[in-house]
């Protein structure tokens, strides 16, 4: 089984649905990531957590939300979604060396 | 704030032969791990490569090794005896003791037979 795993693994959505990606992670790790990739401009942060009670904004957290449920677990939602958002989203986990999960394609209509 | 640079958006390499992908980076800290990354068609992201910066010696991982300057910032990758399974986007990674990462945009790597 894989170590960190996404849910859905493609979304398709309309404009100003919520919607929630879900990660879990069964490496133990306590720090969690969502990254967000677009062509051409790599992975950039989302949001990040160092353990259950600690929830920090990345570089673009605007129009995104999180939540650390356990230390396997780090959900990221869309409030109300927006075409810009149509991208895809990874989550990671680890210390010193950081493990991706498969991603999410979502594609806001 | 870290940035990384790496200034090949595509390259392309025979099968069998070598190739070197560059990336530079920006930061005022001493301690920090470097890192590539490799995103075939799968999307998947696998890493390929680890550098910590306190040791001077360049990593190695099989056919992948790479060149660390840390004066310079400067973190290339070279690939030896070119695979068709090579064939994937690379991204170069920077990361902060215990922190987030940033990544460069991305080479388009394309091994051709």
């Amino acid at each position: 089984d894989a170590d960190v795993t996404q849910t859905p693994r493609n979304r398709i959505t309309k404009t100003g649905k919520r919607i929630m990606l879900e990660c879990s992670q069964t490496k133990g790790h306590d720090r969690m990531y969502w990254y967000r990739q677009d062509p051409g401009l790599g992975l950039r942060l989302i949001y990040y957590s160092f353990d259950v009670k600690d929830i920090n904004k990345g570089e673009i957290s605007d129009g995104y939300s999180v939540s650390r449920q356990a230390q396997a677990k780090f959900s990221l939602s869309l409030e109300s979604a927006i075409p810009n958002q149509t991208a895809l989203y990874f989550c990671a986990t680890g210390r010193d060396t950081q493990y991706f999960g498969p991603g999410t394609r979502l594609t806001v209509l | 704030a870290q940035t990384v640079t790496q200034s090949q958006p595509e390259m392309s390499v025979q099968e069998a032969e070598t190739v070197t992908l560059s990336c530079t980076y920006d930061t005022s800290e001493s301690n920090y791990y470097l890192f590539w990354y490799k995103q075939p068609p799968s999307r998947q992201m696998i890493l390929v490569i680890r550098q910590e910066a306190y040791k001077q010696q360049n990593a190695t991982e099989n056919r992948f090794s790479v060149n660390f300057q840390k004066a310079a910032k400067s973190f290339s990758l070279k690939i030896s005896d070119s695979q068709l399974g090579d064939t994937a986007m690379y991204f170069c990674a920077f990361m902060k003791l215990y922190n987030d990462m940033r990544f460069g945009a991305g080479t388009r790597l394309t091994v051709k037979p």
